[in-house]
């Protein structure tokens, strides 16, 4: 079985800092790991995911982030939070050796909050 | 590319009607994915397909869902008889698989239809 949980229901901080949203993860073999995030009234959107290699992932708008296998981790990151980025993020995982299964498993989601 | 389409964006309805979801998938995709969003349960997988095949419906809550795909380009989601715990906005994904271990399969998202059971 596949599990993802993010601690934190929700995430405050000004702009101009650095913000992470953290994401752990529970999986039988390797993950598959993404990020989506979504703007009120719409649909996911894709942000970055790790597949293998380089552990620091980079995405879209910005934002990065860090595999650790050690830790069971992928929190997502940015260096400089922009109040537009105000949203309600999802850690996604899919274990890479269960091919008969292609769904992912999601997060509850953290929202996220950006003080001007 | 137009991305996952879904209609309608809106549906309002009366308890004990039959209400019927509509997904067209980005083209090219195999899979198509049915989830439902509350604030109480978060997002929840209610069905996937491979290839038109469904694969794992263990989500759809109960007899009164149903979902179909007749062909590569076209999905439904049907509700009868809704009942107001139904209320919720069900959103559609599609994505590529090419069937091994390599493929990720990242998942694209439509903007979702909002259902409200009254």
């Amino acid at each position: 079985a596949q599990s993802v949980a993010q601690p934190e229901d929700q995430v405050n901080v000004a702009e101009g800092n650095p913000l992470t949203v953290k994401c752990t993860y529970s999986v039988s073999g390797n993950p598959y790991l993404f990020w989506y995030v979504q703007y009120p009234n719409r649909g996911l959107q894709f942000l970055l995911k790790y597949i293998t290699g380089d552990n620091l992932v980079k995405g879209s708008y910005g934002f990065e982030a860090e595999f650790n296998k050690s830790q069971t981790s992928f929190h997502l990151k940015k260096p400089s939070a922009l109040v537009s980025d105000s949203a309600l993020y999802f850690c996604a995982v899919r274990d890479r050796g269960d091919t008969g299964r292609r769904a992912l498993t999601f997060g509850s989601g953290t929202r996220l909050q950006v003080q001007p | 590319d137009a991305g996952v389409i879904q209609s309608p964006r809106h549906e309002v309805t009366e308890m004990g009607q039959e209400v019927t979801l509509r997904c067209k998938p980005i083209s090219g995709h195999n899979s198509l994915f049915w989830y439902r969003q509350t604030m109480m349960r978060g997002l929840e997988l209610l069905i996937y397909f491979n290839n038109n095949v469904p694969i794992d419906d263990s989500g759809m809550p109960e007899d009164r869902f149903s979902a179909k795909m007749p062909n590569a380009s076209f999905s439904t989601l049907k509700i009868q008889p809704s009942e107001p715990r139904d209320s919720a906005v069900y959103f559609c994904a599609s994505s590529f698989s090419s069937g091994g271990k390599a493929s990720t399969d990242t998942q694209y998202f439509g903007p979702g239809t909002r259902l409200t059971v009254l």
